[in-house]
């Protein structure tokens, strides 16, 4: 079975720009969650989706943004790029939810310059 | 505030030590992982616990529910253990993840 994959692996912007993030879910899973990762905070929880609606959201601001499709690919958007946004975006997939072993991906690395 | 607390933050153990890592929580949880962590960033599940204790070779994972305590044991420690533990609850207030700062394990050879 093909693990979860992220694309791109790596990514550098600049600030105010946005960027969209890719994240395929192992087949069958239903459930996609999208963590960020710095040096500073740790790993973060950004949001959980389910059947292409997303049951809950960290605490992060509104250019943070995702989405779901009918296959369960996801997509996390970042709008008007800020210097902190530089982490590692890592997104795992579960059967259905966090009470599930979750499968995480290799991560994208964001660097904002 | 915190919802998770491991200790120690740093581990530094000689090859063959027997290693714990501890984790608490302050909310009510529908289930604890322990994450794996190396250098590079992939992240893989050792195990998802919502009550007892669960072993998958030489490691071995520990819940009580009541005290809001879990703890990660590595028995005969190697250097391929060296990684970042990290400890992840999800709350029973729905589908997320609080995560804890992370263990760093060096074993020497």
């Amino acid at each position: 079975k093909a693990g979860v994959t992220q694309t791109p692996r790596y990514l550098i912007k600049t600030r105010g720009q946005q960027v969209t993030l890719s994240c395929s879910p192992i087949s069958g899973h239903r459930s996609v969650s999208w963590y960020q990762q710095t040096p500073g905070q740790g790993l973060q929880f950004l949001f959980e989706y389910f059947s292409e609606t997303q049951r809950n959201k960290g605490n992060f601001p509104g250019r943070f943004s995702g989405r779901q499709f009918s296959n369960s690919r996801s997509e996390m958007n970042v709008s008007t790029l800020e210097l902190g946004d530089s982490a590692l975006y890592l997104c795992a997939s579960s059967l259905s939810g966090t009470q599930y072993e979750q499968y995480f991906g290799p991560g994208t690395r964001l660097t904002v310059t | 505030k915190n919802e998770v607390e491991q200790s120690p933050q740093n581990l530094t153990a000689q090859e063959g030590e027997f290693i714990t890592i501890n984790c608490s929580y302050s909310v009510g949880i529908s289930a604890l992982h322990w994450l794996q962590q190396h250098p590079g960033g992939g992240i893989v599940s050792l195990f998802m616990l919502s009550s007892g204790k669960k072993k998958h070779g030489r490691l071995i994972a520990t819940i009580n529910i009541q005290e809001k305590h879990s703890s990660l044991h590595i028995t005969a420690s190697h250097p391929r253990d060296s990684a970042v533990y990290i400890c992840a609850v999800s709350p029973l207030t729905g589908n997320q993840f609080y995560f804890g700062t992370g263990t760093s394990l060096t074993v020497i050879p």
